[in-house]
């Protein structure tokens, strides 16, 4: 069984660039959630993808935006880059929508810094 | 205040001690209650997962869940110096997708 893989693994950027992280879900895992963990702190909900559409969305502005492909391997972009992005970005898969149903098992995370 | 507290440590006790984690909640819809571990530049992993109120046990790991307290719990028995690491507490509520988080305790395992 293959695991939740995220890259790259470490990124650093300028304020005001654009970003893309990667994810290739659990296999037999339809949907993905990405969070953000900034240093000392607990994941903070981005966005869910069931079946290619948003599913969800947390408290992160327009300029968080994904994707999910037909094969259930997804995308986070994040435009016009700020200082405060810095953080460990997580993404998790799972095989039904919703935590009550399938826990959510996780990525290592990709490391960006924005300077 | 946030929906969900968690004493952040750090927790140092010796080996071979019961460690008991806590995180309490305000929001009454959660349903769901989950414990991972995240060891130093890894993503969370699953340790336990529980529907509701009441206990869990697997292994050397036992999950409490008091609804009616809004108070969850993990003990951890005969502890491991491989046990030391950030224990993250997480609930959702019956029909959200989003989960909650603890900020996390860090765990100590002194051999």
């Amino acid at each position: 069984e293959t695991g939740v893989t995220q890259s790259p693994t470490h990124l650093i950027k300028t304020r005001g660039q654009q970003v893309t992280l990667r994810c290739s879900s659990q296999s037999g895992h339809n949907t993905v959630s990405w969070y953000q963990q900034a240093l000392g702190q607990g994941p903070q909900f981005i966005f869910q993808y069931y079946r290619e559409e948003e599913n969800g969305r947390g408290n992160f502005p327009p300029r968080f935006s994904g994707l999910q492909f037909p094969n259930y391997s997804s995308e986070l972009n994040v435009n016009a880059l700020e200082l405060d992005d810095s953080a460990l970005y997580l993404c998790a898969s799972s095989s039904h929508r919703g935590p009550g149903g399938s826990p959510l098992h996780f990525g290592n995370g990709t490391r960006l810094t924005v300077t | 205040q946030k929906e969900v507290e968690q004493d952040p440590g750090p927790l140092s006790v010796p080996e071979g001690a019961i460690v008991s984690l806590n995180c309490t909640y305000s929001n009454s819809a959660f349903q769901y209650f989950m414990w991972y571990r995240q060891y130093s530049r890894k993503g969370p992993e699953l340790l336990m997962y529980t529907y509701s109120s009441g206990n869990k046990e697997d292994g050397r790991f036992t999950a409490q869940v008091d609804k009616s307290s809004k108070y969850i719990s993990l003990f951890i028995r005969d502890s491991q110096p491989s046990d030391s690491a950030t224990y993250l507490c997480a609930m959702s509520a019956d029909s959200n997708y989003q989960l909650i988080w603890g900020a996390g305790t860090k765990l100590i395992i002194k051999p």
